[in-house]
C-alpha cells in the first residue's frame, strides 16, 4: 500500500476554507485516495474519496493532481465542529491509517 | 439506523484475564473490520471479514488475539491472556461489501471500546 505524507497540524479560522494537503507519490494506478476524519474520542468518519477526478460532496471537495501524486481536501467553510484529525489514505481493498493532520478551527 | 454497536464501551481488567469485545455491524453490511488505536502506534487494522469469512488477519499482533464472526450480525475480538500493552481503544467498522474494483466501500465506525489492562 502506498504511503501518504501529511502536515502534522494546521490552523484555520472559522468560516474560512481549510485546505489540507496530502502527498502520495508512490500511488499505483488502481489505488484510491480516501479521506476520513476523527473527532476527539469518536470513531473515524468517512469524508470523501476519489480515483482520478476531482470529487465534491456535501462535506468537502477533493482535488487530485493529474499525476495523482498529491491531493488536497477542501472544507469550504470550516466550523468549530470541523476540529479533528484528518487522515489521507491510499489503498486497495483496505485502509491503512497514518498519523493524519490535526486541524484546529478557531473563532 | 443504529449504526455500528460495540460493547462494552469501557473495560478494565487485570493482566492475564480473558477479554472479549463485541461488535454488531450495520444491518445489511457484509464486511467487518477490527482496528486498534494507541497513542504510540495510531490506528491499526487488525483483521477484516467479508461475508463472515476472515479475509486478512495480518494485522493481528499475536496468537493471544483471535476474532470470530459466527453470523452476519455479530463479531467478537478476544484477547487471552491480556497484557498491559493491549490497553487501547478498539474500533469495529462495517461496510456494505468489498468491491472487486479495489475501491474500498465506505466504512462506518463504531464508538469504540476503551480497554485498560492493569
Amino acid at each position: 500500500d502506498a504511503k501518504t505524507t501529511q502536515p502534522t497540524s494546521m490552523d484555520c479560522a472559522e468560516g474560512r476554507a481549510a485546505n489540507l494537503p496530502c502527498n502520495h507519490s508512490t500511488i499505483s494506478g488502481n489505488e484510491y485516495v480516501y479521506w476520513y476524519r476523527q473527532i476527539h474520542s469518536q470513531g473515524p468518519q468517512y469524508i470523501i474519496h476519489g480515483l482520478k477526478n476531482n470529487e465534491t460532496n456535501e462535506m468537502a471537495s477533493l482535488i487530485i493532481t493529474e499525476d495523482r501524486k498529491s491531493s488536497t481536501l477542501i472544507l469550504p467553510h470550516a466550523t468549530l465542529r470541523d476540529t479533528a484529525v484528518y487522515y489521507c489514505i491510499v489503498g486497495y481493498n483496505k485502509l491503512i491509517f497514518g498519523a493524519g493532520t490535526r486541524l484546529a478551527v478557531h473563532p | 439506523d443504529a449504526g455500528v454497536i460495540q460493547s462494552p464501551r469501557h473495560e478494565v481488567t487485570e493482566m492475564g484475564q480473558e477479554v472479549t469485545l463485541r461488535c454488531k455491524p450495520i444491518s445489511g453490511h457484509n464486511s467487518l473490520f477490527w482496528y486498534r488505536q494507541t497513542m504510540m502506534r495510531g490506528l491499526e487494522l487488525l483483521i477484516y471479514f467479508n461475508n463472515n469469512v476472515p479475509i486478512d488477519d495480518s494485522g493481528m499482533p499475536e496468537d493471544r488475539f483471535s476474532a470470530k464472526m459466527p453470523n452476519a450480525s455479530f463479531s467478537t475480538l478476544k484477547i487471552q491472556p491480556s497484557e498491559p500493552r493491549d490497553s487501547a481503544v478498539y474500533f469495529c467498522a462495517s461496510s456494505l461489501e468489498l468491491l472487486s474494483s479495489g475501491d474500498t466501500d465506505t466504512q462506518y465506525f463504531g464508538p469504540g471500546t476503551r480497554l485498560t489492562v492493569l
